[in-house]
């Protein structure tokens, strides 16, 4: 049993390249969700998806952008890197009718 | 707005011994979630615990046990009788009200087992 699954686990971009953050899920869960830690924080949200064509802003949803056309996958698309936003990234989802967000293993990406 | 706020950045306790880590919390809405997560140095998210805002009693899960005090709006995590495996970074969060599920986290509590 996977669970939730990010690819990369490690990436170094430079400033004003763009990439992909993909995560997949196993678990039939209907809600997605991307954050970000950075050095010393607790997690802070980036979007979320409560089902495949439903996405929405968290916290933090400048300079990314996410899609979800399916319910397993939840991609996380960073256009034009700039250096803050080197971080952790975590995708996790949940099933509606229980809170318990199971978390992916984390990207750590540095822009410089 | 909803906030979890953790006030000890970091704590040390002797192997065996059990240790509290705080957490308080603000919110309006009546029907929330408070969760326990350890961040090891490998930096995976690993889920402890689990506290409904209507649970009648405290939490438990092994080692783990959940001091929920709703009057005072505080949800301490206690580690009893502490391993070393324990060390790692121990994050409280909350669920926002609302039907998503969205998390919000505090900024966490670095914990350090000594032998």
């Amino acid at each position: 049993n996977a669970g939730v699954t990010q690819t990369p686990k490690f990436r170094i971009l430079k400033i004003g390249q763009s990439m992909t953050l993909q995560c997949t899920q196993d678990m039939n869960h209907n809600y997605m969700y991307w954050y970000r830690q950075d050095p010393g924080m607790g997690l802070k949200l980036i979007y979320y998806s409560v089902g495949a064509g439903i996405t929405d802003k968290g916290e933090v949803p400048n300079g990314y952008n996410v899609s979800r056309s399916t319910t397993e996958d939840f991609p996380l698309r960073l256009e034009l890197a700039a250096p803050s936003q080197t971080s952790v990234y975590f995708c996790a989802s949940s099933l509606g009718d229980f809170p318990l967000a199971f978390f992916g293993q984390g990207t750590r990406l540095t822009v410089v | 707005a909803q906030k979890i706020t953790q006030t000890q950045p970091g704590m040390f306790v002797q192997e065996k011994e059990a240790v509290t880590l705080d957490c308080t919390y603000d919110t309006s809405d009546p029907s929330y979630g408070l969760f326990w997560y350890k961040q090891p140095s490998s930096g995976e998210m690993i889920f402890l615990i689990y506290q409904g805002s209507y649970d009648q009693q405290n939490a438990t899960e092994g080692r783990y046990s959940l001091n929920f005090q709703k009057a005072r709006k505080s949800a301490n995590l206690v580690i009893s009788a502490s391993q070393l495996g324990d060390s790692a970074m121990y994050f409280c969060a909350m669920r926002e009200a609302g039907a998503t599920n969205k998390l919000i986290f505090g900024t966490g509590t670095l914990l350090a087992v000594q032998p």
